[in-house]
């Protein structure tokens, strides 16, 4: 069983629309969970963090964490055509301070 | 404020050919990573640094790679030899201080190709 599991998607929403990235992850004891954006062939760009149960909002992106169902996800509103990009779920598990990320979720919006 | 530097940003090199990579971290982070990423797989780690301290460097190939952070600054990785199974992007990353609620941020990243 993996660390953390995302759906590689791709996904595709149409400009304006809700996307919606969902990442299940394996620990228990994990304690911290971040959402990274990558552009193709570039390198991961933190967008999100939490550590709490519930929603965090910032702006188009809302991240949800629900430690019960072991299950962080990430939504991002009115979706523009730059929002395209992989996004990476990355959870720390504070045991040993050991950080993993998923595969990856392939965005796409069209326009 | 600068980010995480990186050298060189690529590499073209024949198998069983040394390689060197080079990472700066943001200035104050005391925390530094390096990770292996390969083509549509998430970001892998390497090895982790508390200052100049390795702790954890479990996933280091340790055959054929080693790391240094000498100063608890600048960090270098190296590959001796390079197998065609290296190609990748090799990423620094680095966050303030060891602890879960830390956040990474990475560095552009150095692509490597094995021929």
């Amino acid at each position: 069983q993996k660390e953390v599991e995302q759906n590689s998607g791709p996904l595709s929403v149409p400009e304006g629309a809700i996307a919606s990235l969902n990442c299940t992850y394996s620990d228990r004891g994990s304690q911290s969970f971040f959402w990274y954006r990558q552009y193709s062939g570039k390198s991961p760009e933190l967008i999100m963090s939490i550590y709490s149960n519930g929603d965090k909002e910032d702006g188009r992106f809302t991240a949800q964490l629900n430690k019960a169902s072991q299950y962080v996800s990430l939504l991002i509103r009115d979706s523009q055509p730059s929002d395209s990009a992989t996004y990476l779920c990355a959870v720390n598990r504070w045991r040993g301070n050991q950080f993993y990320f998923g595969t990856g979720t392939s965005l796409t919006v069209i326009p | 404020e600068a980010g995480v530097v990186q050298s060189p940003r690529y590499k073209i090199i024949e198998k069983k050919q040394p390689v060197a990579f080079w990472c700066n971290p943001i200035s104050g982070h005391n925390t530094l990573y390096w990770y292996r990423q390969n083509l549509g797989q998430g970001p892998e780690l390497l090895i982790r640094y508390e200052n100049e301290e390795a702790v954890d460097d479990s996933q280091l190939p340790k055959d054929r790679f080693s790391a240094e952070r000498l100063k608890g600054v600048d960090s270098t990785l190296k590959i001796q030899p390079a197998e065609l199974g290296d190609s990748a992007v090799y990423l620094c990353a680095s966050s303030l201080r060891l602890d879960p609620y830390n956040e990474q941020f990475f560095g552009p990243g150095t692509r490597l190709t094995v021929l």
